[in-house]
């Protein structure tokens, strides 16, 4: 089983800065198949970023994931405040799939 | 536009079963894998089974196999989960998800709001 390790916890940032999120993997992850999602209480979670780097539909470009192997980021270039959320990674390569623990952005 | 609502869930005693359901509206649900996923408190996500279009092939983590079986109605639009002998760390929120459909291994593209599932005497 590939774990996901995600950095940081809880990340303390202000609108307007930039955020990056990290998830890391034990083993590599077949064809980079890597997904990002966002989830806010109550609500249903949101998929943004699969195989890596590619933006699901309607997600604006100031989300973008990049990475490859074990190493993955996802960078959000300029927090708006519907943006602070739960972040979680998946990895869909290989059974079975599994999650990170999730990184939490939080307003300063 | 795709919906995805869940229900079903509720407290229930340790050994006791509860059948969660999933209906889904705004596309073709006969074309779509989908699947169950569910998060404990302060735990990550995890995949607990899975279903493919059709219904003819199912996955189950370890964690639930031999206790969880998921099926599909089709005719219903409708996606289910039955879970016996549960247990207290079966406690968390059930979530349904769909597929996206790629072609190959796929993420999921939508979610619903997920279900409270109690395990607890």
């Amino acid at each position: 089983e590939i774990v996901l390790t995600q950095s940081p916890g809880t990340l303390s940032l202000s609108p307007g800065e930039r955020a990056t999120l990290s998830c890391r993997a034990s083993q590599s992850v077949s064809s980079n198949y890597l997904a990002w999602y966002q989830h806010k209480p109550g609500q249903a979670p949101r998929l943004l970023i699969y195989g890596a780097s590619s933006r699901a539909t309607g997600i604006p470009d100031r989300f973008s994931g990049s990475g490859s192997g074990t190493d993955f980021t996802l960078t959000i270039s300029r927090l708006e405040p519907e943006d602070f959320a739960v972040y979680h990674c998946q990895q869909y390569g290989s059974s079975p799939k599994t999650f990170g623990q999730g990184t939490k952005v939080e307003i300063k | 536009e795709v919906q995805l609502l869940e229900s079903g869930g509720g407290l229930v005693q340790p050994g006791g079963s509860l059948r969660l359901s999933c209906a889904a509206s705004g596309f073709t649900f006969s074309s779509y894998a989908m699947s169950w996923v569910r998060q404990a408190p302060g735990k990550g996500l995890e995949c607990v089974s899975d279903i493919n279009n059709s219904g003819g092939r199912t996955y189950y983590a370890d964690s639930v196999k031999g206790r969880f079986t998921i099926s599909r109605d089709n005719s219903k639009n409708t996606l289910y989960l039955q879970m016996n002998s549960l247990r207290a760390e079966d406690t968390a929120v059930y979530y349904c998800a769909r597929y996206q459909n790629c072609g190959g291994d796929c993420p999921f593209d939508y979610w619903g709001q997920g279900t409270l599932v109690i395990v607890s005497s």
